[in-house]
């Protein structure tokens, strides 16, 4: 069965960095491009951006451009976003999900979220 | 940006209702509309995607239409279970935007 599965929490300082984890299995790694959305405490949900799994090419949002990176490990089929210059408003859950390209940008499955909590 | 605007925001109804949330693009998106349902502290879940096609185990009291600029996502009879926060979101072109959300509560 398809499965995304994420890393745990996070607590960080501002100006740090993280780094999430998105383990898939269950489909075959390449075929389905990997986003990231993020959900602040009460609100809605944002794109951040994606990664194509099979080249390791990625489109990010722009409010992000200079602080997110997104890579993949083909071996272990997981995709990890890293968020720089960390501030207390990047405190939210983070979500990657799964979009089959070329299919009207439907996120099919999703990971169980990971909370990032920024505070000195 | 394609700016996706759901209303109402939020809707009170009871068990049984038949129910109807609206979403409009800034422009036109063809049927690249997607609607999701999301439980307090879970991820959303996809229940409609290129904006009628019902997900594989999604009830059919949900069912979604529309095209180009106006969607709607309509619960036939509401169920206890139902009650959520709903989103669209434009899988047209990057960045993908969604909603701002409605939230369906019990009257």
């Amino acid at each position: 069965q398809v499965q995304l599965v994420q890393s745990g929490a996070e607590v960080k300082k501002p100006g740090a960095s993280v780094k999430v984890s998105c383990k898939t299995s269950g489909y075959t790694f390449t075929s389905y491009y990997i986003h990231w959305v993020r959900q602040a405490p009460g609100q809605g949900l944002e794109w951040m951006g994606m990664i194509n799994p099979s080249g390791g090419s990625t489109s990010y949002a722009q409010e992000f451009q200079g602080r997110v990176t997104m890579t993949r490990d083909t071996s272990t089929s997981t995709v990890y976003m890293e968020l720089s210059s960390l501030i207390s408003e990047d405190t939210a859950v983070y979500y990657c999900g799964r979009v089959l390209p070329g299919w009207y940008g439907a996120f099919d499955f999703w990971g169980q979220g990971t909370m990032l909590t920024v505070s000195s | 940006d394609i700016q996706m605007t759901q209303s109402p925001s939020s809707l009170s109804a009871s068990v049984g209702d038949r129910v109807t949330i609206t979403c409009r693009a800034s422009q036109s998106i063809s049927s690249y509309l997607n609607w999701y349902q999301q439980k307090p502290g879970k991820a959303p879940k996809l229940l409609i995607d290129a904006a009628s096609s019902l997900q594989s185990g999604v009830p059919s009291r949900f069912s979604g239409d529309g095209s180009g600029t106006d969607f709607t996502l309509t619960i036939s009879s509401l169920r206890p279970e139902d009650f959520a926060t709903y989103y669209c979101q434009q899988g047209y072109n990057f960045p993908y935007t969604f909603g701002q959300g409605t939230k369906l509560e019990i009257k």
